[in-house]
């Protein structure tokens, strides 16, 4: 069945620097992926969409990349800021990962 | 535009009670979804609908989870009878035709958390 696994389930960095995570998928070969933010009590909020054919898309200070022969995406948030602190999901069609909490230390 | 509503935010029963989540999509949008999300299984696709008939219905953990969507403007989640083990938090979304292919961007509610005591 189709799998999706995000690096950690928890990830800290410091105000600034670019926060790095990644989305690992078995068993499926998506034409899409896509990423979503979701803060405490709310529901997830779309923030960008890849296609297989697109190796790179970028959205303000954030930046994802698609590998579809490593089969993994990853997700960037550069000159990273508290207010970026949230869970991350990643999403196939249909089929959400577990998410990465960051959290961005003043 | 309004986003999508549901409601209750909260619910609180007892086990063996019926309990009916009630979800709005964003107008001019063809499928809705509804989804489970709890800390140990993350968020589930429960069933998701086109144009008001369900699609894929897959992910229903039981007979005792039943939706309907009778229009496009309103969509409801059943769960009769309700066990502690439903508790989670309830999403609704809907998104603009994809063809199927899940290409396009999901638009979530803020979900209903339900307790079953």
């Amino acid at each position: 069945s189709q799998k999706i696994e995000q690096n950690s389930e928890a990830l800290n960095i410091q105000e600034g620097k670019t926060a790095t995570l990644t989305c690992n998928y078995t068993n499926y070969s998506p034409a899409y992926l896509q990423w979503y933010r979701q803060d405490p009590g709310r529901g997830p909020v779309f923030l960008l969409l890849i296609r297989e054919n697109e190796k790179e898309k970028r959205k303000e200070r954030l930046k994802v990349t698609f590998d579809t022969t490593l089969k993994q995406s990853l997700f960037h948030i550069t000159a990273s800021q508290p207010a970026d602190s949230a869970t991350y999901l990643c999403a196939l069609p249909f089929v959400f990962g577990p998410g990465t909490r960051l959290s961005v230390l003043p | 535009d309004a986003g999508v509503i549901q409601s209750p935010r909260h619910e609180v029963t007892e086990m063996g009670q019926e309990v009916t989540l009630r979800c709005k999509p964003i107008s001019g949008h063809d499928y809705l979804f509804w989804y489970r999300q709890t800390m140990m299984r993350g968020l589930e696709l429960l069933i998701y609908f086109n144009n008001n008939v369900p699609i894929d219905d897959s992910g229903m953990p039981e007979d005792r989870f039943s939706a309907k969507m009778p229009n496009a403007s309103f969509s409801t989640l059943k769960i009769q009878p309700s066990e502690p083990r439903d508790s989670a938090v309830y999403f609704c979304a809907s998104s603009l035709d994809s063809g199927g292919r899940g290409n396009q961007p999901q638009h979530f509610g803020d979900g209903t958390r339900l307790s079953i005591l």
